[in-house]
């Protein structure tokens, strides 16, 4: 498709279980990121990736999170232990990230309940 | 550090009326400056941007210019409609920071007829 997308759409989980998110960026931007949209935290930044690396992990809040992408394309986002706290949506963007062309382009995201 | 600073919402207009959703910033560097709207059930869109100072940025009617002197990037639209009930969001980037976005809280928009 056209523009970066996630899934899942939705994902309840119980206490304790890990998830994995999974973000597919626009084809050809080498740089994408994860945020967290939470009611009490608003928009936050959790880590960035220039291709495969992650240069930029400073926003992930605990050890439980941890993400990785594969050739430069697919991230997945993973929780670990899950807890309640970690509701919330997950976006994922990308971008060319080319001086004059580092514009941003979000995924739909992936709501996540942790009961 | 860097942080952004919207007004809080919500903030409720009819058709037609013109609108101004404040937003301040503090950044080390030279930051480029975004608005982005969510509609209702959909996810982030950019609206606008601005990378220097004294640049606008506009779409869709709205338009909104990076003062430095005021460390401002106040959203203006001169007659909304029903359908720019959103949520809008100033956020910063500055460069050789990996480019990573700094949101503010966001403000809610509703319209009505």
């Amino acid at each position: 498709g056209a523009g970066v997308s996630q899934s899942p759409s939705n994902k309840v989980t119980e206490k304790g279980k890990d998830v994995e998110l999974r973000c597919d960026p626009i084809s050809g931007h080498t740089a994408l990121y994860w945020y967290r949209q939470s009611l009490g935290q608003g928009l936050e930044f959790l880590i960035y990736f220039q291709g495969n690396s992650a240069p930029d992990k400073s926003g992930l809040p605990s050890d439980r999170f941890s993400a990785e992408r594969t050739g430069g394309s697919v991230s997945t986002l993973t929780i670990q232990r899950t807890q309640q706290e970690d509701s919330a949506v997950y976006l994922c963007a990308s971008s060319l990230a080319q001086r004059g062309e580092e514009t941003q382009y979000f995924g739909p995201g992936t709501r996540l309940l942790v009961l | 550090g860097n942080s952004v600073t919207q007004m809080e919402g919500p903030v409720t207009l009819s058709e037609e009326a013109f609108l101004t959703i404040n937003c301040t910033y503090t950044a080390t560097g030279y930051p480029s400056l975004f608005w982005y709207v969510q509609y209702p059930g959909e996810g982030l869109q950019l609206l606008l941007k601005a990378t220097k100072a004294d640049d606008k940025g506009s779409n869709k009617g709205f338009e909104a210019t990076y003062r430095k002197e005021t460390t401002s990037f106040h959203l203006e639209k001169g007659s909304v409609q029903v359908s720019d009930s959103a949520v809008y969001f100033c956020a910063l980037m500055v460069s050789g920071g990996y480019n990573k976005l700094i949101f503010g809280a966001g403000t809610r928009l509703a319209v009505h007829p």
